[in-house]
């Protein structure tokens, strides 16, 4: 079956600008995930959803990070006014039920550059 | 809080050499412990996994890991390094909440010499 999918893979934008990146779980999956990868700081948590809730925003970085899901399937990730410092690789996970006991079955990334 | 170290940033090792990435953790309880492997340009791919029991754990790919509670150490090993096996490791511990939520080290870039 088809693994976890995000687009686009490439997001080039200048600061100020709002973007929107977008993940596919895999079909079934109840828990997901967005991480963040970037030089300085490594791979951090952002926030993760149970159906289409979010229980645990902790990682968002600020209140110009916003995220969503619906119908239990795709999640959008929104950064407003971006910053340089959002520059990144975006990534999202996604598991069959929440808990550390479950693999988490990652996506490719979105490489976002903020000019 | 929980916390991972991976030591080593960057390991080069021959083809056919054997490997050890180091991997230490801060956690109060019996973490779950995982090791990812991410090639350029690609996701991050589960080598294996620690939960509870013996605690030598067996992997894709050939690799292999042991849990050391004494030590706080969870080190990944290979005992014949491919020169596939090129790619960034990250270990990762397991929040311990019911959320799932993984707590990465700074990873480890392996470059393999012909």
């Amino acid at each position: 079956g088809a693994g976890v999918s995000q687009s686009p893979s490439n997001k080039v934008t200048e600061k100020g600008k709002d973007v929107e990146l977008r993940c596919d779980p895999i079909s079934g999956h109840t828990a997901l995930y967005w991480y963040r990868q970037s030089l300085g700081q490594g791979l951090e948590f952002l926030i993760y959803f149970q159906g289409n809730s979010a229980p645990d925003k902790s990682g968002l970085p600020s209140d110009r990070f916003s995220a969503e899901r619906t119908g239990g399937s795709v999640s959008t990730l929104t950064i407003q006014r971006t910053q340089q410092e959002d520059s990144a690789v975006y990534l999202c996970a996604s598991s069959l039920v929440p808990g550390s006991g479950y693999e988490q079955f990652f996506g490719p990334g979105t490489r976002l550059t903020v000019l | 809080a929980q916390s991972v170290t991976q030591p080593d940033i960057h390991i080069t090792v021959s083809e056919g050499a054997s490997l050890e990435l180091r991997c230490n953790y801060s956690y109060g309880a019996t973490p779950y412990l995982f090791w990812y492997v991410q090639s350029p340009g690609q996701g991050l791919q589960l080598l294996l996994k620690y939960f509870s029991g013996d605690t030598l754990v067996q992997g894709i790919k050939g690799f292999e890991a042991e849990f050391k509670r004494s030590q706080s150490s969870f080190n990944l090993r290979k005992p014949s390094v491919h020169w596939s096996d090129a790619a960034e490791y990250f270990c990762a511990v397991g929040e311990g909440s019911n959320t799932g939520k993984l707590i990465f080290g700074q990873g480890t870039t392996l470059q393999v010499k012909p």
